[in-house]
Order: C-alpha cells, then sequence, then structure tokens
C-alpha cells in the first residue's frame, strides 16, 4: 500500500534553532497536510498545501508541495520549548474520499 | 472554526464492557468522519470512514463487528468498541471533513480496559 516516509523520527535541539523535516513517497498526492500533535491530545492542522510547487507559510511555519507531488517538507525558524510535539506529515491521494495517508512522525524537543 | 469535540476523552472500564466514543463536528456539517487508532509513538492507523447515512468503510483488518459506527448526522459520529478486552486499549481519535477541507481532529479518547 501507500506509505509516507517521515524523517527525521525526532530531533533535540537548541531554543532559537531552525528546524526542518520531509515526507517523500512513491505515490503522487493531491494535497499534503502539516499537524501538530503534543500528548494525550489530537493533532492539530498546521498548514495544507493543494498545489505542485505551493510554498506557504503560518507565522514561523514554512511548508512546500513538492513539484513531483511525491513529496513535502516543513521548516520551523526560531524555535521555541512551545514547539515541543510530534509532527505528521499526511499525503491526501487523488479522488474525494479524503482520507489520508500518515507519516511516521518527527518528534521534536527543544532545549531552553 | 472547525472544532471536532470528542467525549469521553477517558474510559476505564472492565474487560467485558462495551464502550461508546462520540465525535462531533461543532460548527460545520461533516460530510466525512473518520475514527482512528493510535499506538504509543506510533503514527494514527485508519479504522473506517464513515459517510453520513451510509455504512462505514472498514480498513483491512479491522473487524467491523467489533467496532461499530454509527453516523446518523452530519454532526455525530459514533464509535463502539463492542465487548472490549485488554488488546483493546489505545489512543482513539476521531476526524471529520466537509467539501475539499481538510480534515480536523477531536482530542482522542485514552480506553484502558482493566
Amino acid at each position: 500500500g501507500q506509505q509516507l516516509n517521515q524523517s527525521p523520527q525526532s530531533m533535540f535541539i537548541q531554543e532559537g534553532e531552525d528546524v526542518s523535516m520531509n515526507c517523500t513517497s512513491s505515490s503522487i498526492f493531491n494535497t499534503w497536510l502539516w499537524y501538530k500533535q503534543d500528548p494525550g491530545e489530537g493533532p492539530v492542522l498546521l498548514i495544507a498545501l493543494y498545489k505542485a510547487g505551493e510554498l506557504t507559510s503560518n507565522g514561523r511555519l514554512t511548508a512546500q508541495f513538492g513539484i513531483t507531488r511525491k513529496d513535502s517538507f516543513l521548516n520551523i525558524s526560531a524555535s521555541i520549548p512551545s514547539d515541543v510535539g510530534i509532527y505528521f506529515c499526511a499525503g491526501q491521494l487523488r479522488g474525494n474520499t479524503g482520507k489520508l495517508i500518515f507519516g511516521q512522525g518527527t518528534t521534536l524537543q527543544v532545549k531552553p | 472554526g472547525a472544532v471536532v469535540s470528542q467525549h469521553p476523552s477517558r474510559v476505564i472500564c472492565k474487560s467485558g464492557t462495551s464502550v461508546k466514543i462520540e465525535c462531533r463536528s461543532l460548527d460545520f456539517q461533516a460530510t466525512t468522519m473518520f475514527w482512528y487508532r493510535q499506538f504509543p509513538k506510533q503514527s494514527l492507523m485508519l479504522m473506517a470512514t464513515s459517510n453520513e447515512g451510509s455504512k462505514a468503510t472498514y480498513e483491512q483488518g479491522v473487524e467491523k463487528d467489533k467496532f461499530l459506527i454509527n453516523h446518523a448526522s452530519l454532526t455525530l459520529s459514533t464509535l463502539t468498541v463492542t465487548s472490549a478486552h485488554p488488546e483493546d486499549s489505545s489512543f482513539y481519535i476521531c476526524s471529520a471533513r466537509t467539501g475539499g477541507q481538510p480534515q480536523h481532529f477531536g482530542d482522542g479518547t485514552r480506553l484502558s480496559i482493566l
């Protein structure tokens, strides 16, 4: 079945540093989504990407939809302690079922 | 906008009990709702897709008689874990979407079967 390869699996960084994570797949997606999940809670949508090549920002977060439609990255600039959590990419296949394929997640820890 | 409420947030019950979890879209009508299961330190695993007024579509390996899904209105879907056993203990999360919008998630239900 379809799979998303998300990397890195975990990151431990100093406050103020920039962070980058990405997802790749052998399948073509028509939508890429990035979510953040805090412990014991559901994922919260950060950024949604709908067009190949699209670059979208949400505050200190920037994400891009790869030209090949098979990859996406998320950057976080000037990290702060509240950025701690698990970040998931999710790809939506063509068609209108809305079903998502999730990456394995990137666990981010920020040292104050 | 796009608020999804999930209830209860935590359930602890004895083996053999059936447990119902509710998922509500509070400020939009959800044409589709999804139910996921998440094990510690793992990603979300889709269990089933639910459209209002029709039978849910279950993912391979998910027992439909074990995990009963009802989607009676555009704002409410329920997941009932029937005759729950310790191996059913997990974090269950619902999501909802409308039209071409992204899925928005509830806060999850921590189910613990003793």
